[in-house]
């Protein structure tokens, strides 16, 4: 992997629902992993960031897992409820600087 | 609370014209990037500084685009002269010394050259 990918690149779910996103970023000269939620016409903002791998982060119903050695991050949201639409980006951090590259999202949006 | 700022919002020019973006960063931070939003591309760094100091500007065309920060409170991004390509939403993020450390984005400002 020489670039940050990510899948799917759109989502649909209905309200309840429980789904996941795939992250995966080059595994060599890891320093940090990021998770960004992006709203339609708003900024992103940070979710996680995550360093060790087997890292687990949780923020009430989303969580984040990281292997660095294979190289991918999955995030987690149980019970989608329709504010959680929105764009979700990771970013990877490989020269320890805080430079970080992003991937191009996966689109989430849950239905009533 | 705390938040970058960026000016203008909103900016329509046309080609040839100099556009100039502002960002504030948070107080404290002293890593200030400017990223680029395209439908291709998604988010792409232009450029980054430290301490005012930049470090990697490896994501700008050199021929038109230039980033400074005068002072720890402002940092500008300039497009002389603009082209209709560089129609897009330009976001300013800063965050503090410690790495690594989350980014905070600023609200953007979106650019349409005509």
């Amino acid at each position: 992997i020489l670039n940050v990918e990510q899948s799917p690149q759109s989502l649909h779910v209905q309200e309840g629902d429980s789904t996941n996103f795939t992250c995966s970023f080059p595994s060599s000269n890891f320093y940090a992993l990021h998770w960004y939620r992006w709203e339609t016409a708003k900024s992103p903002e940070a979710l996680f960031v995550m360093t060790l791998n087997g890292d687990e982060k949780k923020k009430g119903r989303i969580s984040a897992t990281l292997n660095t050695k294979e190289g991918y991050s999955y995030l987690y949201i149980k019970g989608s409820q329709p504010e959680d639409s929105a764009t979700y980006l990771c970013a990877s951090d490989t020269g320890g600087g805080n430079k970080l590259t992003f991937g191009t999202g996966t689109q989430l949006k849950v239905e009533l | 609370d705390a938040r970058v700022t960026q000016t203008p919002r909103d900016k329509v020019t046309e080609m040839g014209q100099e556009v100039t973006m502002r960002c504030q960063p948070i107080l404290g931070h002293n890593t200030v990037f400017w990223y680029r939003q395209t439908m291709m591309q998604g988010l792409e760094l232009l450029a980054y500084f430290r301490n005012r100091a930049p470090l990697d500007d490896s994501g700008m065309p050199k021929d038109r685009f230039s980033a400074e920060m005068p002072d720890a409170t402002l940092a500008t991004l300039k497009i002389q002269p603009s082209e209709p390509r560089d129609s897009a939403v330009y976001f300013c993020a800063s965050a503090p010394g410690l790495v690594p450390h989350e980014q905070f984005f600023g609200p953007g400002t979106r650019l349409t050259v005509l």
